[in-house]
């Protein structure tokens, strides 16, 4: 079973659209974030929700909005997408309540062109 | 303010032999060290983390890595490397326990030449 799930894997759209990226993990982790990852691999922090409630916020354009229905859930949706927006986006979970110290798991990625 | 540094965007070694992949850290207290891979078209899997106690841990696929405070490096090993450990490698520093912010080092891609 696939701990960190991602959909889609690939998306390639066209400027200005509004796309969306699910992701669910079943592991029973309280915590959950998405990370964009560029094309020189530099990994960067979005967005983390704990229990459905929004924690980290980065700078990030509001054109992106992250939506947690359930802490197995986070979705990432993009409006009017630009060039610059081509990126891998990983969606990844841990256990951070409790002072635990597990580390991230995370989804294999969506691969986002837009052109 | 916490951060990581790879100061080694690539690292060459031939199969068989040792490999260090560097890392060092800058954190405002006892910092919570991670390493992780990236093999292509994947994401990131967990290796190894420091915590407190023994600074030489071990973790999957036969790496460790050795937690120096005096000179903040947290430096990835492998005794004899093999062609599959070919792939991308981060460090990640957490400032501690609890929290959500985990800093990325910038990776460091390393090639094992059969």
């Amino acid at each position: 079973d696939t701990a960190v799930s991602q959909t889609p894997k690939y998306l390639v759209t066209q400027m200005g659209n509004d796309k969306s990226i699910k992701c669910e993990q079943n592991l029973g982790h309280d915590t959950m974030y998405w990370y964009k990852q560029d094309s020189k691999k530099f990994l960067k922090i979005m967005f983390s929700y704990n229990n459905k409630e929004l924690i980290i916020n980065e700078t990030v354009p509001n054109r992106f909005s992250p939506k947690s229905p359930d802490k197995a859930h986070l979705n990432l949706h993009i409006n009017s997408l630009e060039l610059g927006d081509s990126a891998v986006y990983f969606c990844a979970s841990s256990q951070v309540g409790g002072a635990a110290n597990s580390p991230l798991h995370f989804g294999n990625g969506t691969r986002l062109t837009v052109t | 303010a916490q951060s990581v540094a790879q100061p080694e965007d690539q690292v060459n070694v031939a199969e068989g032999n040792p490999l260090t992949v560097k890392c060092t850290y800058s954190v405002s207290g006892n910092p919570y060290l991670f390493w992780y891979v990236q093999y292509p078209n994947r994401g990131l899997q967990f290796l190894l983390k420091y915590i407190t106690g023994d600074n030489l841990v071990k973790g999957s696929y036969g790496f460790e890595a050795e937690f120096n405070k005096s000179q903040t490096s947290f430096h990835l090993k492998k005794p004899s490397a093999l062609v599959s450990d070919s792939a991308l490698y981060f460090c990640a520093v957490r400032i501690k326990a609890g929290s959500y912010q985990l800093t990325f080092g910038k990776g460091t891609k390393l090639s094992v030449i059969p």
